[in-house]
């Protein structure tokens, strides 16, 4: 099984700051991953997929990047309801497939 | 726009068997283009894959929970089944459903909480 791991666990940011969330695979994924936003309270919302296109209705101030076994989602000027929880899920043996532990993102 | 919901009981016993049902609307489960997954988040932890089912009856489950899943399809109703068997406490937690578009989960049911306590 593909192992999806997450850094950091946590960060604390203001409003109005970039940040990099991290996602690295145990084996090579090529481009197959995607990310999804969690608000509290909220089922998981997809953000991007095939490593670096946004879905449908996603501000571009998110944007993904990386291929084989690093993969990032950067949000470029954090808005309050950005705030929560992103996973990075892997897809290249679908339809079997493996989520990371989650960064929370929080207000700093 | 296609939505998902989740329904089933909230409470379920040790060691019985845990049944939950999506149903599926604005649009049709038998599409040729999507896979039909299912998803835990347990008290604490993140998200857990269980497993996917097509409109054709193709299942695909996780590893660590193949031994105890089943799942369904029903064309007619327009959804799909989860039965997840000898559940214990740590089974516990938020189950959705969603639908799934070449390994991306574009859509998503709202959850359910699913509590395992005699």
């Amino acid at each position: 099984e593909i192992v999806m791991t997450q850094s950091p666990a946590t960060l604390s940011v203001s409003p109005g700051e970039g940040v990099t969330l991290s996602c690295r695979a145990s084996q090579s994924v090529n481009v197959n991953v995607v990310w999804y936003q969690q608000r509290p309270g909220q089922a998981p919302r997809l953000l991007v997929y095939g490593a670096s296109i946004r879905a449908t209705g996603i501000p571009d101030r998110f944007s993904g990047s990386g291929s084989g076994t690093e993969f990032t989602l950067t949000i470029s000027s954090l808005q309050s309801e950005d705030f929560g929880i992103y996973y990075c899920q892997q897809y290249t043996n679908w339809p079997a497939l493996t989520f990371g532990g989650g960064t929370k993102v929080e207000i700093k | 726009q296609m939505q998902l919901q989740e329904s089933g009981p909230g409470l379920v016993k040790p060691s019985e068997t845990l049944s939950l049902t999506c149903n599926v609307s604005g649009g049709s489960i038998n599409s040729d283009s999507y896979y039909w997954g299912w998803i835990r988040q347990t008290p604490g932890k993140g998200l857990e894959w269980i497993g996917a089912i097509y409109h054709t009856g193709d299942t695909h489950f996780s590893p660590s929970l193949s031994s105890r899943v089943t799942m369904s399809v029903d064309g007619s109703k327009n959804h799909f089944s989860l039965n997840l068997h000898s559940v214990t406490a740590a089974d516990t937690g938020v189950y959705y459903c969603a639908r799934f578009y070449g390994g991306s989960g574009w859509g998503w049911g709202q959850g359910t909480l699913v509590t395992v306590s005699s």
